[in-house]
């Protein structure tokens, strides 16, 4: 199963801030989904992407949220201005080229206080 | 939605065979059907997926019906660590924009 690294794997945030989350890829991977899970509740996705655009969003996924993957490095996901109803655990699940199916990372914990 | 049905719950003995049953009646020619697993709050983990025909791999089997309205997942030999919550999900292979859609999925308890 191919490694998928997400960084922080916690993150405390103020309301109101900004926070990055990162998804450091593998050089074959060619989509990336983000999901969120609130505690307690299902996993829904929120965005996938592909060659720098995105392919296809929820309606979860409203202006405060971004996603881009500069110069081809860590695929981030940026929520801009953080609610008490964003925290969650997000994860990546990327798809590699010549695969169907999405391995999952281990999640970034977010909490806004 | 999704497109998938799945008993909420599930025990079964440490040893057994686990098989969790999921039901996609309004499965599209070119849908398959994929399985993953959550332990605790952990990504969720790929298992197998498949499309017409029995699938088996090192961790689990998957067994279509002919008529292709419903699956089984079969954990042969469910240890402690099989205690998850199990979710079916029916998805077009190749259409890579086509997210995973998630349904309440079917928790396992394994007991000792």
């Amino acid at each position: 199963e191919p490694e998928v690294t997400q960084t922080p794997s916690h993150q405390v945030t103020q309301m109101g801030q900004e926070v990055i989350l990162r998804c450091v890829p593998i050089s074959n991977h060619l989509y990336f989904y983000w999901y969120r899970q609130i505690l307690g509740q299902k996993v829904e996705f929120l965005v996938s992407f592909y060659n720098n655009e995105i392919s296809e969003k929820s309606e979860i996924f409203d202006d405060q949220f971004s996603v881009e993957r500069p110069d081809g490095s860590n695929f981030t996901l940026k929520i801009r201005s953080t609610k008490l109803e964003d925290s969650a655990m997000y994860f990546c699940a990327p798809i590699t080229q010549g695969n169907t199916e999405a391995f999952f990372g281990q999640g970034t914990r977010l909490t806004v206080v | 939605d999704a497109k998938t049905t799945q008993p909420t719950s599930m025990d079964c003995a440490e040893g057994r065979a686990a098989n969790l049953p999921c039901n996609h009646s309004t499965i599209s020619g070119n849908e398959y059907v994929y399985w993953y697993r959550q332990i605790h709050s952990q990504g969720p983990q790929y298992i197998i997926h498949g499309l017409k025909n029995n699938e088996t791999n090192e961790m689990a089997s998957l067994i279509i019906t002919e008529d292709r309205k419903s699956s089984t997942l079969i954990l042969p030999h469910a240890t402690l660590r099989d205690t998850a919550v199990y979710y079916c999900i029916v998805r077009v292979v190749g259409n890579y924009g086509q997210n995973f859609v998630f349904g309440p999925g079917t928790r396992l308890s394994v007991l000792p």
